[in-house]
């Protein structure tokens, strides 16, 4: 699996854009970029994956640079109970390529 | 949405004895389910990748003989601590697959604590 690079902490303000990166410059063509996140004491929670195209969702927007090196997710009205634990995670999303979660991003949407 | 069952979704037991957590796919059918533990302030850490009908596929440090997993039918997979030690208190998490390329669904997790 391509490894994933992401800040390990970010703060937003209740009601802006959340912008989250992540690179992943070592992706593969045959490689999703998938998005989840994780509520304090919760499992992961499936966000938006998109494979070249920016996806929409009622959740988030994932944007993806042309050259697919990096991506974007973005929450675009941050609300309180965004704050969690965002993992940018690359993979075939077969059975045979299984999820690697690395640090993640902890996002802290502040009142 | 596609919805993943985890139970217990705690559990607190004396040393020696053996835990079993189920996990359920309940909206449609995994073909492929995934187990994860994870340690306090730590990322999720797969331990074996199960697949119906047939024997799970350890990660490498993980204990096949403690670790028992069992994927009896496409909506069923259940993980067995045996044997459980203080060191085995952990959270651990379920996911289930279904079609290739669709994301993986989690449940939410059984935190186990043993005494």
């Amino acid at each position: 699996d391509a490894k994933t690079t992401q800040p390990p902490s970010m703060d937003c303000a209740e009601g802006r854009a959340a912008n989250l990166p992540c690179n992943h410059s070592t992706i593969s063509g045959n490689e999703y970029v998938y998005w989840y996140r994780q509520i304090h004491s919760q499992g992961p929670q499936y966000i938006i994956h998109g494979l070249k195209n920016n996806e929409t969702n009622e959740m988030a927007s994932l944007i993806i640079t042309e050259d697919r090196k990096s991506s974007t997710l973005i929450l675009p009205h941050a609300t309180l109970r965004d704050t969690a634990v965002y993992y940018c995670i690359v993979s075939r999303g077969d059975a045979g390529n299984m999820l690697t979660f690395g640090g993640g991003t902890r996002l802290m949407v502040k009142p | 949405g596609a919805v993943v069952s985890q139970h217990p979704s705690w559990v607190i037991c004396k040393s020696g004895t053996s835990v079993k957590i189920e996990c359920r796919s309940l909206d449609f059918q995994a073909t492929t389910m995934f187990w994860y533990r994870q340690f306090p302030k730590q990322s999720l850490m797969l331990m074996a990748t199960s697949n119906e009908g047939s024997k799970a596929t350890y990660e490498q440090g993980v204990e096949k003989d403690k670790f028992l997993i069992n994927h009896a039918s496409l909506t069923l997979s259940t993980l067995t601590v045996t044997s459980a030690h203080p060191e085995d208190s952990s959270f651990y998490i379920c996911s289930a697959l279904g079609q290739a390329g669709q994301p993986q669904h989690f449940g939410d997790g059984t935190r186990l604590s043993i005494l």
